[in-house]
């Protein structure tokens, strides 16, 4: 166990829906890192949040944002939804910007 | 595009052998090596890091760096069953968000 917390574990959603996704880092970390991990792929960064500042993106459309609260819990948010965001969606903290990144249980979204 | 190549699976040992992971990366700029551990519908799991060319060995696993070659390896002695996962190899990018990049990882198979 890690101490990051992820939520939802599983969701589904219909293509053109919003979805936000929810994670608490490990007590003392202050970054949060974001990836897409799509079957069979290694996961894909999508962007990072230090401090309350996106520091840092990834090859993903405008549709796909964040945000990070004083206590560096972080959300991410997706847009008109399409059947290509179906994948596990995992939250990395790490203590520092160049630290070593702990994952969380990952959130698995289905868009239908 | 930043690449990270890993030797293709999967990789089958049995059980008590040495299994070597082989990681290659094009980003020069990538100062940290992370190796994590996968197993099947859970998240990553750090298992190695190394930051400096040479060996770093802790307990059955040994990481190898060599900047130069931009080549990493890890290898995993006295293989368990319990070892049974898909293997992922992740440089940072180095510069101000360090975010990593994954290869699409090496599944290895411990045969008791």
């Amino acid at each position: 166990e890690t101490g990051v917390t992820q939520s939802p574990t599983h969701l589904i959603k219909t293509r053109g829906q919003q979805v936000t996704l929810r994670c608490s880092s490990q007590s003392g970390h202050n970054t949060v890192s974001w990836y897409q991990q799509a079957l069979g792929q290694g996961p894909q960064f999508i962007f990072q949040y230090y401090r309350e500042e996106e520091n840092g993106r990834g090859n993903f459309p405008p549709r796909f944002s964040g945000l990070q609260f004083p206590n560096y819990s972080s959300e991410l948010n997706v847009n008109a939804l399409e059947l290509d965001d179906s994948a596990l969606y995992l939250c990395a903290s790490s203590q520092g910007q160049g630290d070593e990144q702990y994952f969380g249980p990952g959130t698995r979204l289905t868009v239908t | 595009q930043k690449e990270v190549e890993q030797n293709s699976g999967p990789l089958s040992v049995p059980e008590g052998a040495i299994a070597s992971l082989n990681c290659t990366y094009s980003d020069r700029g990538s100062q940290s090596f992370f190796w994590y551990r996968q197993y099947s519908g859970k998240s990553p799991e750090l298992i190695m890091f190394i930051y400096s060319n040479g060996d770093k060995e802790d307990g059955r696993f040994t990481a190898q760096l060599n900047k130069a070659s931009q080549y990493v390896s890890l290898l995993i002695r006295d293989s368990q069953p319990s070892d049974s996962a898909t293997y992922l190899c992740a440089p940072d990018s180095g510069g101000s968000n360090y975010k990593l990049t994954f290869g699409k990882g090496t599944l290895l198979t411990v045969n008791p």
